[in-house]
């Protein structure tokens, strides 16, 4: 029943290369939000949007870039990946303020 | 100190039993939210509340505002259930991205 979608589901890049994360959300829905989560650690804001052309920084720095050009696409990139960056990276959306989040299925980034 | 802690970190059951995982922020929080975690990384949202209690089939959620405290509570416990539990509430103003805890980390055994 997801209504965000990201991909890729899994990716192993070396150091350097510039990496794009989409995701996607058929809901219509204004905010979306990048988290960032460590294995066994909390998730934490990295980048969030309340509609086109609005995009912000969250609380946890971060060397990542966020576009929202269309309401349904938030995507990510890193332009140049290290392995500091390994992480899993999760994308949410929602429709008001303190109303329930809708995850995608995250993105497990492995950089080498 | 993170705003939201959770507690316990880890619990290991057996199945039938009753759950209980605790939430507790310092701050004044507008909505907290129960989220489940499983191994493959994808979240689910369980709850939302604001005040009160909240039930979906063997899940039940408490809040006490006045005491800054949240319970999430599964009644016939099941392996299946076996997940990671997070809460979550947005703190202050600013961004209304949500302040995590670490996540309780719960196995049900057959």
């Amino acid at each position: 029943e997801a209504d965000i979608y990201q991909t890729p589901r899994y990716l192993v890049i070396g150091t350097g290369k510039k990496i794009t994360l989409e995701c996607s959300q058929t809901m219509g829905h204004d905010k979306m939000y990048w988290y960032q989560q460590d294995p066994g650690m909390e998730l934490h804001l990295i980048h969030y949007s309340y509609g086109v052309n609005s995009t912000e920084k969250g609380d946890l720095s971060s060397e990542s870039t966020v576009s929202r050009i269309r309401t349904e696409h938030f995507p990510l990139t890193l332009e140049s990946a290290r392995p500091s960056h390994t992480s899993q990276y999760l994308c949410a959306s929602r429709g008001q303020v303190d109303s329930p989040l809708h995850f995608g299925n995250g993105t497990r980034l492995t950089v080498t | 100190k993170n705003e939201v802690e959770q507690s316990p970190q880890n619990l290991t059951a057996q199945e039938g039993e009753f759950i209980t995982i605790n939430c507790s922020y310092s701050v004044g929080i507008s909505a907290l939210h129960w989220l489940q975690q499983h191994p493959g990384g994808g979240i689910v949202s369980l709850f939302m509340l604001s005040s009160g209690k909240k039930k979906h089939g063997r899940l039940i959620a408490t809040i006490n505002i006045q005491e800054k405290h949240s319970s999430l509570h599964i009644t016939a416990s099941h392996p299946r259930d076996s997940a990671v539990y997070i809460c979550a509430g947005r703190v202050g103003g600013g961004a209304d991205g949500l302040t995590f805890g670490k996540g309780t980390h719960l196995i049900i055994q057959p």
